[in-house]
């Protein structure tokens, strides 16, 4: 059974330029979420994606974007990046209709450095 | 901030001894659920507890919740250097919002 699977794991963008982060959800999982985890920070919640819509989004700027497909899988859109995204990226998965009432899984991260 | 908050922030203690995290947070839960975090990697799930539960057990994790002060603990016993990584509580809220809130982890480190 295939976890939450995360590309790329590390990256390295300059500022000013784009990056798409991809995400995998578990297998059987329909929801996906993103949080941006900065060094030595808990992580914090981007946005949500269900039924290939974004359902809920925290308290992030338009900058960061995302897309899910009808295969489930999703993407994570960062425009202008700035020095401070530099962050590991976790993907979470979960199955609607439980949501965060049962166990969310999260993937191993994407690593962005910003230089 | 609905945020939990770890405490201590760090804990270091010997191999073969019990580890005791706690947690708080502020407003009204369904759920919370207890990740590890080795360095630099993903959350591993390692429990999850229901608003209307007050003890559960799995393994050598025993997790406590006590809704009416609004805190959580995690208690690891035997612990292994195995056991060395980042701990994080991470609750929902009761509103419905499908998103989870996450501290900034206790630290803990078990020397062989």
């Amino acid at each position: 059974d295939a976890g939450v699977t995360q590309s790329p794991t590390h990256l390295i963008k300059t500022r000013g330029q784009q990056v798409t982060l991809r995400c995998s959800p578990k297998s059987g999982h329909d929801t996906v979420s993103w949080y941006q985890q900065a060094l030595g920070q808990g992580p914090q919640f981007i946005f949500q994606y269900y039924e290939e819509e974004e359902r809920q989004r925290g308290n992030f700027p338009d900058r960061f974007s995302g897309h899910q497909f009808p295969n489930y899988s999703s993407e994570l859109n960062v425009n202008a990046l700035l020095l401070g995204d530099s962050a590991l990226y976790l993907c979470a998965s979960s199955l609607e209709g439980q949501g965060v009432r049962n166990t969310i899984y999260f993937g191993e991260g994407s690593w962005l450095t910003v230089v | 901030s609905q945020q939990g908050e770890e405490d201590p922030q760090a804990l270091s203690i010997q191999e073969g001894e019990n580890a005791t995290m706690n947690c708080s947070y502020k407003t009204s839960i369904n759920n919370l659920q207890w990740y590890r975090q080795n360095s630099g990697r993903g959350l591993v799930h390692l429990i999850l507890i229901r608003s209307n539960e007050r003890e559960k057990h799995s393994g050598r994790l025993r997790v406590t919740l006590d809704t009416s002060k609004k805190s959580s603990s995690l208690l690891i016993t035997a612990s292994r250097a195995a056991d060395t990584a980042s701990y994080f509580c991470a609750t929902d809220a009761r509103s419905g919002a499908n998103n989870l809130f996450f501290g900034t982890g206790t630290r803990l480190t078990v020397i062989p």
